[in-house]
């Protein structure tokens, strides 16, 4: 199975803030990837897929970028609704497979 | 507007069985594949299963292979996941989860928000 490996696993940020959330495949992935958001109780919400494409509705602070392995989330200035857990996850291989999760905390 | 509400999950012990279901909702049900994946407690996304449109095909992890069994109904808009002989690291929130396609790639775009199963002595 290709292993992916999300950083940072947390992260302190205020309001206002731009974040970075890094995820590196065990294999290359042909940015088939994924990033979802996560709230407590709540179902996990796609943000992006193919590595950059935001879904609909989604705000454009939100981006994506990368290639090959390695792969980034970037939210450009972080707003109170925005603090959650995030995944990022490849569908390279019919064997889905996820990063760890970044829980995304207000400083 | 898509919905997916999974039930049925609870307390079992070890070596016993669940069947959960997922009610879908706001879209035809039958054009889609489906996915179960799981969350551990406190740890990331897992994915246990998927299925064909029609049923025909089914897919599922290795740590899953089986013991689990995943079916759907498409009179009813409903998939299923059978849980067999249940094991203590089988305990998670499952979640169903509708499978969309982008240039060719399939991946999950709505999520249920999860039934909760706990496997323990």
């Amino acid at each position: 199975d290709i292993q992916m490996t999300q950083s940072p696993s947390s992260l302190s940020a205020s309001v206002g803030d731009r974040v970075t959330i890094t995820c590196r495949a065990s294999q290359g992935i042909s940015n088939s990837l994924a990033w979802y958001q996560q709230k407590p109780g709540k179902a996990p919400k796609l943000l992006l897929y193919g590595a950059s494409t935001l879904e609909s509705g989604v705000p454009s602070r939100f981006s994506g970028s990368g290639s090959g392995t390695d792969y980034t989330l970037t939210i450009s200035s972080l707003q109170p609704e925005d603090f959650a857990t995030y995944s990022c996850q490849q569908y390279y291989s019919t064997t889905l497979t996820f990063g760890g999760g970044t829980k995304v905390e207000i400083k | 507007e898509v919905q997916l509400v999974e039930s049925g999950g609870g307390l079992v012990q070890p070596g016993g069985s669940l069947r959960l279901s997922c009610a879908a909702s706001g879209f035809t049900f039958s054009n889609y594949w489906m996915h179960w994946v799981r969350q551990d407690p406190g740890r990331g996304l897992v994915w246990v299963s998927r299925i064909k449109r029609d049923g025909s095909s089914t897919d599922y992890a290795d740590s899953v292979k089986g013991r689990f069994t995943i079916s759907r109904d498409n009179a009813k808009n409903t998939l299923y996941l059978q849980m067999n002989n249940l094991r203590v690291e089988d305990s998670a929130v499952y979640y169903c989860a509708r499978e969309t396609s982008f240039r060719g790639s399939y991946f999950p775009d709505y999520w249920g928000q999860g039934t909760l199963v706990a496997v323990s002595p």
